[in-house]
């Protein structure tokens, strides 16, 4: 069974660029979590998905940031116009419901130069 | 809103000696507990959690940790760890009820197992 995949596992970006994250769950799982860590930090939530709906996004800066889990293909968290404060780790978790524990992904380093 | 405190940043220790890892929590609802453990440039690999039921909960590898609801702590413990051991280890709790199905965590113990 393959686990949580994330591509790419390190992004380079300049700042005012975008940058996409990419997540395929779990086989099986239909809710995921993105997740952000900051260096020395531990992970804080963003957003939560099922299929084509954000059950929760409070975690979400309100600029900026967006996400989507499409009925076909990988989970994608957006960042738009980057600025040197968005470099961070970003990390994706899947579940088959919400009541099960969430599988990490390997995460994806976003650098801003 | 729920909370989780991590004190100890970095915690190093000799192989096979025992280790303590604290975590207190603080929620006015019940919630599921959790210990991560993360490898450098990898994500979160769960190591235990508390659901319910005893409130001892043990790994694979030989960790436990315990659930005290008095003091709100869910301390991970290993009476004798290896070099494998070397990692950042994360405590996590997650509501039982309600909206939320995030998971809130700590900000993280650095091990350092010492040969």
């Amino acid at each position: 069974n393959a686990g949580v995949m994330q591509n790419p596992r390190h992004l380079v970006r300049r700042r005012g660029q975008e940058a996409r994250l990419r997540c395929s769950p779990m086989k099986g799982h239909s809710h995921v979590y993105w997740y952000r860590q900051l260096p020395e930090e531990g992970l804080k939530f963003m957003v939560y998905l099922q299929k084509e709906n954000i059950i929760d996004e409070s975690g979400m800066p309100k600029e900026r940031f967006s996400a989507e889990f499409p009925k076909e293909g990988p989970s994608i968290l957006r960042i738009q116009q980057v600025v040197r404060g968005d470099s961070a780790a970003y990390f994706c978790a899947s579940s088959p419901s919400s009541d099960q524990p969430q599988h990490f992904g390997d995460g994806t380093r976003l650098s801003i130069l | 809103a729920q909370s989780v405190t991590q004190l100890d940043s970095q915690v190093p220790v000799f192989e096979e000696a025992p280790v303590e890892l604290r975590c207190n929590y603080s929620s006015s609802v019940s919630v599921y507990l959790f210990w991560y453990v993360q490898y450098p440039n990898q994500g979160l690999q769960l190591l235990l959690k508390y659901l319910s039921g005893s409130t001892l909960v043990e790994s694979i590898n030989g960790f436990e940790a315990e659930f005290n609801k008095s003091q709100t702590s869910f301390h991970l413990r290993k009476p004798s760890v290896h070099i494998s051991d070397t990692a950042e280890y994360f405590c996590a709790v997650k509501l039982v009820a309600g909206s939320a199905r995030q998971l809130t965590f700590g900000s993280g113990t650095q091990l350092t197992v010492l040969p």
